[in-house]
C-alpha cells in the first residue's frame, strides 16, 4: 500500500538552512506536497511539486524531487524562529478523490 | 471569517459515551474530509464526502458515522467511545487548482476519552 516516511525531529539555529526529508512508495503520485502545522492549529499547504519536476523554488523554500528514489526534500533557507512547526510530506495516490497520504511529520525546532 | 470551523474545540468524555463533532465550511468547496491525528502526530484520513456523497471510507470502526446534511457541513458521530479514540480530529475541505489540490484544515477537536 501507500506509505510516506519522514524523520521525526530536526533542530537548527536561526539563520541556518533546514532540510527535511521524505520518502514515499506510490509511484503513481502526480503531485507531492508539504504542509505546515503550527502548535494548536490545523495544517496549511506550504508548497507542492508536480511529479515530472526535479526542483521547485518559492522564496525561502526549495523542494527537490528524486522520482527514481522516491525521495522528496524541503529546504528552508535562513530559518527563522517563526518556522518552528511540524512539517508534513504528503502524496496523492492516483484517482480523483483528493485523498492525501501524510508522513508522520517532522518537528522543526529553531533555536535563537 | 473562519473558513473551516469545528465545534467543540475540546471534548472530554467517559468511555462508552456517544458524542458528535461538527464541521462547517464557508469556502463553497464540494469535498470535505475527516482526519484523525494521534498522540504521535500521525495524521490519517478517515472519511471523505463529495457533495453530500461518501467517496472515501477508510478502515474505520463502524462506531464512527459521518453525516453530511448539506455541502457546507460534515459531522462525525462516535458511538461507544473507547480510550483509543482519544486524538485530535481535523475536518478539511479541498479545492482543485488545475491539477493539484489544496486542502484547508479546521482548527481541530481534541477528544479525550477517560
Amino acid at each position: 500500500g501507500e506509505d510516506v516516511e519522514q524523520s521525526l525531529f530536526l533542530s537548527v539555529r536561526e539563520g541556518d538552512s533546514s532540510v527535511i526529508n521524505c520518502t514515499y512508495t506510490d509511484s503513481s503520485s502526480t503531485y507531492l506536497y508539504w504542509y505546515k502545522q503550527e502548535p494548536g492549529a490545523g495544517l496549511q499547504l506550504l508548497t507542492y511539486i508536480f511529479s515530472n519536476m526535479d526542483m521547485k523554488q518559492d522564496q525561502r523554500l526549495t523542494v527537490l524531487l528524486n522520482k527514481k528514489d522516491k525521495h522528496l526534500s524541503l529546504r528552508i533557507a535562513d530559518t527563522q524562529t517563526g518556522d518552528s512547526a511540524i512539517y508534513f510530506c504528503a502524496d496523492s495516490p492516483s484517482g480523483n478523490t483528493g485523498k492525501l497520504i501524510f508522513g508522520q511529520g517532522t518537528t522543526l525546532q529553531v533555536k535563537p | 471569517d473562519t473558513a473551516v470551523s469545528q465545534t467543540p474545540k475540546y471534548l472530554v468524555t467517559q468511555m462508552g459515551n456517544d458524542k458528535s463533532i461538527k464541521c462547517e465550511q464557508n469556502l463553497g468547496h464540494d469535498t470535505m474530509y475527516w482526519y484523525k491525528q494521534d498522540s504521535k502526530k500521525f495524521l490519517k484520513i478517515m472519511f471523505s464526502y463529495n457533495n453530500k456523497e461518501l467517496i472515501i471510507n477508510e478502515t474505520v470502526p463502524n462506531r464512527f458515522s459521518p453525516k453530511s446534511p448539506d455541502k457546507a457541513h460534515l459531522n462525525l458521530h462516535i458511538n461507544s467511545l473507547e480510550l483509543g479514540d482519544s486524538a485530535v480530529y481535523f475536518c478539511a475541505t479541498t479545492v482543485w487548482r488545475g491539477g493539484y489540490n489544496e486542502q484547508f484544515f479546521g482548527p481541530g477537536t481534541r477528544l479525550t476519552v477517560l
